[in-house]
């Protein structure tokens, strides 16, 4: 049974670009959360996604980041037209309704040039 | 607001020995789950160990153990018998589905 996986692992974008950034959850596993890890800190939650429903995006920036999950592929977390302060390290991580502990993927760095 | 709060930014410990993590946490939930993660330099965030708040026994996981004090929101990790393979970054981490963190110890072993 694969892991949670990203992709790509290595993102770089210019100022003013698209960052797509993906995950394929744990097989089975119908939630997906993204994290998000400004350098020298903890992970910060975003977004909590269930197949075609945001269930929480209490985390997310009102402007430019978008999250879904889609019935078929895996989830997407979109930032458009980034910025310098957008370069982090983004990270997936999923689990099934019953389970309490989410399983973490390797993270895409994100750097903006 | 929860919080999730990690005084110690870096902490060393020699090969063999033990060393102890502390974390502190502010929630608002009745029932969350505690964690700690091991970050080595890969970014793979892998779970250490796990306890239930309602639980009052302390987890154990191998050379892994926790002090878990509900009433004081402390939640500690102790390291017995240090491994090279453990310096890493460690954080601690409250929630239900999802998941508070620390600010992190960077943990350094010395052979």
């Amino acid at each position: 049974n694969a892991g949670v996986m990203q992709n790509p692992r290595h993102l770089v974008r210019r100022r003013g670009q698209e960052a797509r950034l993906r995950c394929s959850p744990m097989k089975g596993h119908s939630h997906v959360y993204w994290y998000r890890q400004l350098p020298e800190e903890g992970l910060k939650f975003m977004v909590y996604l269930q197949k075609e429903n945001i269930i929480d995006e209490s985390g997310m920036p009102k402007e430019r980041f978008s999250a879904e999950f889609p019935k078929e592929g895996p989830s997407i977390l979109r930032i458009q037209q980034v910025v310098r302060g957008d370069s982090a390290a983004y990270f997936c991580a999923s689990s099934t309704p019953a389970d309490t502990e989410a399983f973490f993927g390797q993270g895409t760095r994100l750097t903006v040039v | 607001a929860q919080t999730v709060t990690q005084s110690q930014p870096e902490m060393s410990v020699q090969e063999a020995e033990t060393v102890t993590l502390s974390c502190t946490y502010d929630t608002s939930e009745s029932d969350y789950y505690l964690f700690w993660y091991k970050q080595p330099p890969s970014r793979q965030m892998i779970l250490v160990i796990r306890q239930e708040a309602y639980k009052q026994q302390n987890a154990t996981e191998n050379r892994f153990s926790v002090n878990f004090q509900k009433a004081a929101k402390s939640f500690s990790l102790k390291i017995s018998d240090s491994q090279l393979g453990d310096a890493a970054m460690y954080f601690c981490a409250s929630g239900t589905y999802k998941y508070i963190f620390g600010t992190g110890t960077r943990l350094k072993v010395l052979a």
